[in-house]
C-alpha cells in the first residue's frame, strides 16, 4: 500500500525554469491538492481537485498549474520558477464523501529555486 | 472565513514533563478537526481526530477534546519522550454541508524534548 507518492523528493531550478512535481496515489480518493510549506506560514492551499477533470484555485495559485487526467495523478507545474518559489510541496488526497475526509500527505519536495 | 491559531512555538520540554499544545478554531457549524504531526524530514501523518463536539480523539498517548462551548481542540500528553519531538499541526475541515474540502491548518508548533 503505497498511499500518496511524490517525486521528486528534492529538486533544484534556475530562475525561469519549468519543472512538474509528480503526485500519485492508490487509494481511489476522489479529493487531492497540494500545499506549500514556508517557515512560520504553516502549510497553505496551492490547487485542489475533487475528480478526474476538475480542479479549483486555492489560497496560493499564481504560478502554478495543474491538471486531473485520472483519479490517481495530479501533477503541479511550475511554470517559470521564481525564489518565492522555493518551499517544501506537498500533496494529499481524501475520500471527498462521507465521515471519512482525513487526508493522506505525500513525503514532500523540497524545491529551491536559485 | 475558517482559521485555526495555536500557540507559538518552540515548546522545550524535559523528558517525561507534561504537554498541552493549544489549539483554537473559527468556522461556521461543527467542523472535524485534527492534529497531525511532522517528524523532522517528513510529510505529516495524522495523529488524531475528533468529528463532533465532546469527542475525544486520542492515539499514542495524546489526547484532544472538541470542545464547541469554547471552540478548542488542545492537545494533550501526560508524559512526553525525546521521540515526540516533532512539529504539530491542528487543522480543521469544514462541516460536509458547507461543500469544502480545504483542510485548514495552523502555523504549527515545534516540540523538542530533551532527555
Amino acid at each position: 500500500n503505497a498511499g500518496v507518492t511524490q517525486t521528486p523528493k528534492f529538486q533544484v531550478l534556475k530562475t525561469g525554469q519549468s519543472m512538474t512535481l509528480q503526485c500519485a496515489q492508490d487509494m481511489n480518493h476522489e479529493y487531492m491538492s497540494w500545499y506549500r510549506q514556508d517557515p512560520g506560514m504553516g502549510l497553505r492551499l496551492i490547487h485542489y481537485s475533487v475528480g478526474a477533470g476538475i480542479t479549483d484555485q486555492g489560497e496560493v495559485p499564481n504560478g502554478y498549474n495543474v491538471s486531473r487526467s485520472t483519479t490517481e495523478d495530479f501533477p503541479l507545474r511550475l511554470l517559470s520558477a521564481a525564489p518565492s518559489q522555493t518551499s517544501v510541496y506537498f500533496c494529499a488526497s481524501s475520500y471527498a464523501t462521507g465521515g471519512e475526509r482525513s487526508y493522506t500527505f505525500g513525503s514532500g519536495t523540497r524545491l529551491t529555486v536559485v | 472565513g475558517n482559521s485555526v491559531t495555536q500557540m507559538e512555538g518552540p515548546v522545550t520540554l524535559s523528558e517525561e514533563a507534561f504537554l498541552t499544545i493549544n489549539c483554537t478554531y473559527t468556522a461556521t457549524g461543527y467542523p472535524s478537526l485534527f492534529w497531525y504531526v511532522q517528524y523532522p524530514g517528513e510529510g505529516l501523518q495524522l495523529l488524531l481526530k475528533a468529528t463532533k463536539a465532546d469527542d475525544k480523539g486520542s492515539n499514542k498517548g495524546f489526547e484532544a477534546t472538541y470542545r464547541k462551548e469554547t471552540t478548542s481542540f488542545h492537545l494533550e500528553k501526560g508524559s512526553v519522550q525525546v521521540s515526540d519531538s516533532a512539529v504539530y499541526f491542528c487543522a480543521l475541515i469544514a462541516p460536509p454541508w458547507a461543500g469544502s474540502y480545504q483542510l485548514t491548518f495552523g502555523k504549527g508548533t515545534k516540540l523538542s524534548v530533551i532527555p
